[in-house]
């Protein structure tokens, strides 16, 4: 039973566009929540991370917002680049010290 | 700062046979995990170690995978014996007690054949 779930395998999004990467979870107790981006024939590589009492955290270019009533976060990348072509991994944890859930992966392709 | 590191990057052997994995954590990291993907799946957790103790191996699919950190540094994972199924990318990761972020290394792609 997938308590991390990423519904869309792949997205293309046009460079320059926004993209958004969805993720919703089951595990109410989860209160961390944190964006992977993994490049081929390298490991996963942190990006951005939400604690349960916010809303929305932003970075540069990136941003997650968290939704815990519908259980879902997302995360808005704008404008895309070509160079954010990767994986995306979204990864959930209760307390900070039990394991990454992990879900599937969103494969991005930005198309120049 | 070194990474973490992992060896060997990629192994195929035959339905059967033994393999072991290393990982070198991040120097001071006392949190070591082992992640395993599946193609086409979720990155799924295997083990957790603080120092050289287990302290979660839920994720261990069976016995035939054996995972020790003697003295609390390197680490590594045997398979014994390697099932098709075992097939995947195996990761590590570390992490500095009291600190969220894991670092993780670049993966062993284990093929079995």
């Amino acid at each position: 039973d997938q308590q991390v779930k990423q519904n869309s395998p792949s997205l293309s999004v046009q460079e320059g566009r926004i993209s958004i990467l969805n993720c919703d979870y089951t595990n109410s107790m989860f209160d961390y929540f944190l964006w992977y981006k993994k490049y081929p024939a390298e490991g996963p590589t942190f990006l951005i991370s939400i604690s349960s009492i916010k809303d929305k955290n932003e970075d540069g270019r990136f941003t997650v917002f968290l939704n815990k009533s519908a259980k879902h976060l997302s995360l808005h990348i704008v404008p895309s680049q070509p160079g954010d072509s990767a994986v995306y991994f979204c990864a959930a944890s209760n307390a900070g010290n039990t394991p990454l859930v992990f879900g599937k992966g969103t494969r991005l392709s930005v198309i120049a | 700062e070194a990474g973490v590191t992992q060896f060997p990057s990629h192994s195929v052997i035959e339905k059967g046979q033994t393999v072991t994995l290393r990982c070198d954590p991040i120097s001071g990291h006392d949190n070591l995990y082992w992640y395993r993907r599946v193609m086409g799946k979720e990155i799924k957790f295997l083990l957790h170690f603080v120092k050289e103790s287990k302290q979660d191996e839920s994720g261990m699919p069976n016995n035939r995978f054996l995972a020790e950190r003697t003295g609390g540094t390197y680490s590594t994972l045997k398979v014994q014996p390697a099932e098709l199924e075992d097939s995947g990318v195996y990761f590590c990761a570390s992490r500095q007690g009291g600190k969220f972020g894991y670092t993780f290394g670049s993966g062993t792609r284990l093929t079995v054949v």
